[in-house]
Order: C-alpha cells, then sequence, then structure tokens
C-alpha cells in the first residue's frame, strides 16, 4: 500500500512568492494532519481536518497560510507571501479514526526561502 | 508547562546493547494514546510503537518495548540488541483524549550506536 505522498520534496524559494505542499494521504484515512519542524520550534501542528473538514487550525501562523482538502485524497498548504521565517520541513500526515489512530508520515517537503 | 519531556538530548550506545529513551507526559485526561517515531537522517518519521492509557501490559513491537509507568506519568522506549540502523532521532509524542486530536511531540532524543 501506497503510504501519505507529499510534493514537491523540495522547494527553493524566494521571499514573496507563494508556495504550494501537496498531500495525499493514505487511502482509508479520514484524519489528515499538517505539521512544521524547525530547529527552533521542534514539530508543531499547523491544522488538521476530518473527513474533509478542517477542525483545528490554531497553529496557522497567520494570514499567509492557508490549507484546504477539497476531498478525501488531498490537501493543499499554500504560504503567500512567503517569508525566509517559513524555511522547515512540513509533514503531512493521515490516520483513521479506529482506535489508535496511529499517525503516519509522509516524507515531508524541504522548504527553503531566501 | 511541557506536556512531552524527553531530557536526554543525546545517548549513546554500541551495538548489541540495550538502550532506553526516557519520555514523561502530562496530561489530566484519563484516555490518551503515547507513540514513538524514529526519524533518521533522511528526514522521514516512522511509526514505532503506540500505548493507550488504558492498556495493562506494556507495548512490544519487535526490539521495541515500552515501558509504561502510568503512575509516574512515562513512557520510556527500550531498544533492545542496538544496531547501527538505530542511529537517529526519536520522538515521543501524545494524542490526548479519545481521538480526533494532533500529536504533540517532544524535542527528541539523538541516538548514536557505534559498532
Amino acid at each position: 500500500d501506497a503510504g501519505v505522498i507529499q510534493s514537491p520534496r523540495h522547494e527553493v524559494t524566494e521571499m514573496g512568492q507563494e508556495v504550494t505542499l501537496r498531500c495525499k494521504p493514505i487511502s482509508g484515512h479520514d484524519y489528515l494532519f499538517w505539521y512544521r519542524q524547525t530547529m527552533m520550534r521542534g514539530l508543531e501542528l499547523l491544522i488538521y481536518f476530518n473527513n474533509n473538514v478542517p477542525i483545528d487550525d490554531s497553529g496557522m501562523p497567520e494570514d499567509r497560510f492557508s490549507a484546504k482538502m477539497p476531498n478525501a485524497s488531498f490537501s493543499t498548504l499554500k504560504i503567500q507571501p512567503s517569508e525566509p521565517r517559513d524555511s522547515a520541513v512540513y509533514f503531512c500526515a493521515s490516520s483513521f479514526s479506529g482506535s489508535r489512530q496511529t499517525q503516519y508520515f509522509g516524507p515531508g517537503t524541504r522548504l527553503l526561502v531566501l | 508547562a511541557q506536556k512531552i519531556t524527553q531530557t536526554q538530548p543525546g545517548m549513546f550506545v554500541q551495538e548489541k546493547e540495550a538502550v532506553t529513551l526516557d519520555c514523561t507526559y502530562d496530561t489530566s485526561d484519563p484516555s490518551y494514546g503515547l507513540f514513538w517515531y524514529k526519524q533518521p537522517s533522511s528526514g522521514e518519521m516512522i511509526f514505532l510503537i503506540y500505548q493507550g492509557s488504558y492498556d495493562q501490559q506494556n507495548a512490544t513491537e519487535g526490539r521495541y518495548s515500552l515501558n509504561f509507568q502510568k503512575a509516574r506519568k512515562s513512557a520510556n522506549l527500550v531498544i533492545s540488541a542496538s544496531q547501527l540502523g538505530d542511529s537517529a532521532m526519536y520522538f515521543c509524542a501524545m494524542r490526548e483524549g479519545r481521538g480526533g486530536t494532533a500529536l504533540i511531540f517532544g524535542k527528541g532524543t539523538t541516538l548514536s550506536v557505534s559498532s
């Protein structure tokens, strides 16, 4: 079975540009999470969805960040405009609402904003 | 207050030895789940083991076991017979409630296995 798929794997952009990160969760999973990892702050939640509906977006840094999940097999995280402090690894994870709800992570997108 | 505390920034162990990575947690919710993930230098996050707050027995998955001490709020990861490929960052994480919430991560412990 395919795991969580993220694209691109690496992104280098200039400050002010729009960045779109993409995620395909594991088929059948009904939760999708976006996390960000930095040296300073570690791993932190940005937003998560249940059945395509955003449940908690309290971790989204500011209005420059937005996330959508138009269907069960696709989600995007958009940063517009991007800033150097957005440089980080962005992970997408998915889980199924069973007893454990183990979250399985994608390979991450390493973003560098110059 | 930190919800997940990993006090060991780095640990060193020789091949074939066992190693324990510490994790303490803080929650007032009686229902929660505890997870350990491995992050090798390649960057991916690999799920290792899960322990539920109501589980009576300590979880085991191959060479990984979780030493769950509920009263002390600790969930230490034990890796038996360490291998060079175990060298990585290890994260302890907690999900509060019965489900439907995000993971809260500790800051991680770097494990280095030498031959």
